[in-house]
């Protein structure tokens, strides 16, 4: 079983619809949670970084972390096409440099 | 500049030569990673310097040799690759101390003939 799992997608919505992008894990011991969005020809950029369980909002991004079902979510509102890209999560135990990866989920906004 | 900075952005070398990829951080920060990056694949962690010192090879062939000679300043030196190490070679620094978010540069697209 892998550490990390995301459906790669690729996922495709029109202008101003609400995104959800999810990812499941096996370790129970992963604390910190990370999304992660990667335009084509770059490198990934940190979008939202998490602590635990719970909610974080940032603009239209909301990151939520529900560590009993081992389950992340990305959710986009008012999606733009700008907001085209592949979005990676992340995670990591207790543990000094080591972050898990899911495969990335490649989005389309189209207008 | 600013951020993470790596060069080249693109590499064509043959199975025989033998390169170097360079990265550059700006941010202060005092740890480095170098990842691969293939298709429909999850980000492979290949090593992670800490204060100039490695503290992490994930079981990476010989053939890829990390050097840290001071916190700003990662290089990865290649030599004798195999057609499947073509891949997108990613640099990240972070803040020391435990679980700090990883900022990345663009990567050096590499291609081995």
């Amino acid at each position: 079983q892998k550490e990390v799992e995301q459906d790669p997608g690729p996922l495709s919505v029109p202008e101003g619809a609400i995104v959800s992008l999810n990812c499941t894990y096996s370790n129970s011991a992963f604390q910190y949670f990370m999304w992660y969005r990667q335009y084509s020809r770059k490198g990934p950029e940190l979008l939202m970084y998490t602590y635990s369980s719970g909610n974080k909002e940032d603009g239209r991004f909301t990151a939520q972390v529900d560590k009993s079902s081992k389950y992340i979510s990305l959710f986009i509102r008012d999606s733009q096409p700008s907001d085209s890209a592949t979005y990676l999560c992340a995670m990591s135990p207790v543990e000094l440099g080591r972050l898990y990866f899911g495969r990335g989920t490649q989005l389309t906004v189209w207008p | 500049e600013t951020g993470v900075t790596q060069t080249p952005r693109h590499l064509v070398m043959g199975m025989t030569n033998k390169k170097s990829l360079k990265c550059e951080q700006h941010l202060g920060h005092n740890a480095m990673y170098w990842y691969k990056q293939s298709a429909k694949k999850p980000l492979e962690l290949m090593f992670v310097y800490s204060l100039e010192e490695r503290v992490e090879n994930n079981s990476v062939p010989s053939r890829f040799s990390p050097e840290c000679p001071n916190s700003s300043h990662l290089f990865l030196h290649l030599h004798t690759l195999q057609p499947e190490d073509s891949a997108l070679y990613l640099c990240a620094s972070s803040r020391g101390g435990v679980n700090q978010p990883q900022h990345f540069g663009d990567g050096t697209r590499l291609s081995i003939l």
